[in-house]
């Protein structure tokens, strides 16, 4: 069974919609990560949480806010989705050994 | 700032070679470095990970890495590949913990098994 989790899998959004990508780890992990993948960038950081209700800036969350109720439980959300927001999004979970990550699917969101 | 550079964009090799994905890094501090796997349409799958000690690590599936302090470097290699190893590789690095726990990646090095 997944430990990483995300939903939904894939997403067509309308610019200056809201988008809300939902991510569940079943690890019992402190840290959860948003990274978003585009092509020839490889993975970047947009926002890490290492505890319930507190969330940390990675490197690009312009544009982006995150959340985190709950220990299992992680969101990044998109308040006015544009085009540059096009991208495959990952999240991820990990223990204190947090070079060691664990990844979820990924969604697909196609901002049009 | 941290900085990952995978200098090799596609690797292509046939089934029974020895592959070497290159990783350089830059960075002064003390510093966690890993690899991952990414097969298409997947997410990403640790393979192994280096902090302190024995500079090779052995990971997955028959993947090694070796650290190197004087060229900044943490190569992974295999000594004979398989078709299903074909996928995208990411170096990543990370260092501190806390606030500081995040991951850095390589724009990641794409390897192609030919039969």
């Amino acid at each position: 069974e997944a430990a990483v989790t995300q939903s939904p899998r894939s997403k067509v959004a309308v610019t200056g919609g809201k988008v809300t990508l939902s991510c569940h780890q079943t690890n019992n992990h402190d840290y959860m990560y948003w990274y978003r993948q585009d092509t020839g960038h490889g993975l970047r950081l947009i926002h890490y949480s290492y505890v319930a209700d507190s969330t940390e800036k990675g490197d690009i969350p312009d544009g982006y806010k995150a959340s985190r109720p709950s220990q299992e439980n992680f969101s990044l959300i998109l308040e006015l989705a544009s085009l540059s927001q096009t991208a495959v999004y990952f999240c991820a979970s990990s223990g204190t050994n947090y070079a060691e990550q664990f990844f979820g699917p990924g969604t697909r969101l196609t901002v049009l | 700032t941290q900085t990952v550079s995978q200098s090799d964009a596609h690797v292509t090799v046939f089934e029974g070679d020895s592959v070497e994905l290159r990783c350089n890094y830059s960075y002064g501090g003390s510093i966690y470095l890993s690899w991952y796997i990414q097969h298409h349409g997947h997410g990403l799958q640790f393979l192994l990970k280096y902090y302190s000690g024995n500079p090779v690590v052995q990971g997955v599936n028959g993947f090694e890495a070796e650290f190197s302090k004087s060229d900044s470097s943490f190569h992974l290699r295999k000594a004979s590949v398989h078709w299903s190893d074909s996928a995208v590789y990411f170096c990543a690095v990370s260092e501190g913990g806390g606030s500081n726990a995040k991951l850095t990646f390589g724009k990641g090095t794409k390897l192609s098994v030919k039969s």
